[in-house]
């Protein structure tokens, strides 16, 4: 199975002001992808990190918000731009294995926006 | 459109009694069903899948589930509980071609008391 880390684990950030989380995967990995999760609620797929090429984004994502890069097969990043305290969630990176179907996931990043 | 139901926020248990989680998915076409465990200020942990064959599947940490087509269900079952299960359960569902786009459920948050 595939390890993936993130980091920061954990900010605060003013607002209007912009993260970005990056994403570490062990091994190679044929998609990875970025989700959502807020206070108290499910995940949701923000989009879909395609390496070298612009990310797909999920409805009510747009790219302006949440860029996305995927240089190379084991490392992403998505920024949260122009945040706003309803900005305020954990945001999680998975990776798929393209053999065993299995999405892997990272430990999240919990942000916070003041 | 995928989407999945677990109608269960909040479930307790004691220790050593049995459990079962309920999760109902709509899908137009034989889906790929998950079952993940995240605990507190964690990531996601794949506990099960079932892709096809038989509709009993075992997982990690003694967990199992049943797939039952006519009730469009995927239930999680563990025979005795421990008190480090104590978690949130999610059930996810992805399309057949890849499950690369999972949809989760809202998720059950399991208490295990002593």
């Amino acid at each position: 199975s595939a390890v993936i880390s993130q980091k920061p684990s954990r900010d605060i950030c003013q607002r209007g002001t912009s993260l970005t989380i990056q994403c570490q995967v062990d091994s190679q990995v044929t998609m990875m992808f970025w989700y959502r999760q807020q206070p108290g609620q499910s995940l949701t797929l923000i989009a879909t990190a395609n390496q070298g090429s612009e990310a797909t984004y999920e409805s009510g994502f747009v790219i302006d918000k949440f860029p996305i890069s995927r240089p190379n097969l084991t490392f992403s990043t998505l920024t949260v731009s122009n945040m706003s305290p309803e900005d305020s969630s954990i945001y999680l990176c998975s990776g798929l294995d393209g053999v065993s179907y299995e999405q892997y996931f990272g430990p999240g990043t919990r942000l916070t926006v003041t | 459109a995928q989407s999945v139901t677990q109608p269960d926020i909040h479930i307790t248990v004691s220790e050593g009694a049995s459990l079962e989680l309920r999760c109902n998915y709509s899908y137009g076409a034989t889906p790929y069903l998950f079952w993940y465990v995240q605990s507190p200020g964690q990531g996601l942990q794949l506990l099960l899948k079932y892709f096809s064959g038989d509709t009993l599947v075992q997982g990690i940490k003694g967990f199992e589930a049943e797939f039952k087509r006519s009730q469009s269900s995927f239930n999680l079952r563990k025979p005795s509980v421990h008190w480090s299960d104590a978690a949130e359960y999610f059930c996810a569902v992805g399309a057949t071609e890849g499950a690369n786009n999972l949809f989760f459920g809202t998720g059950t948050r399991l208490t295990v008391i002593p």
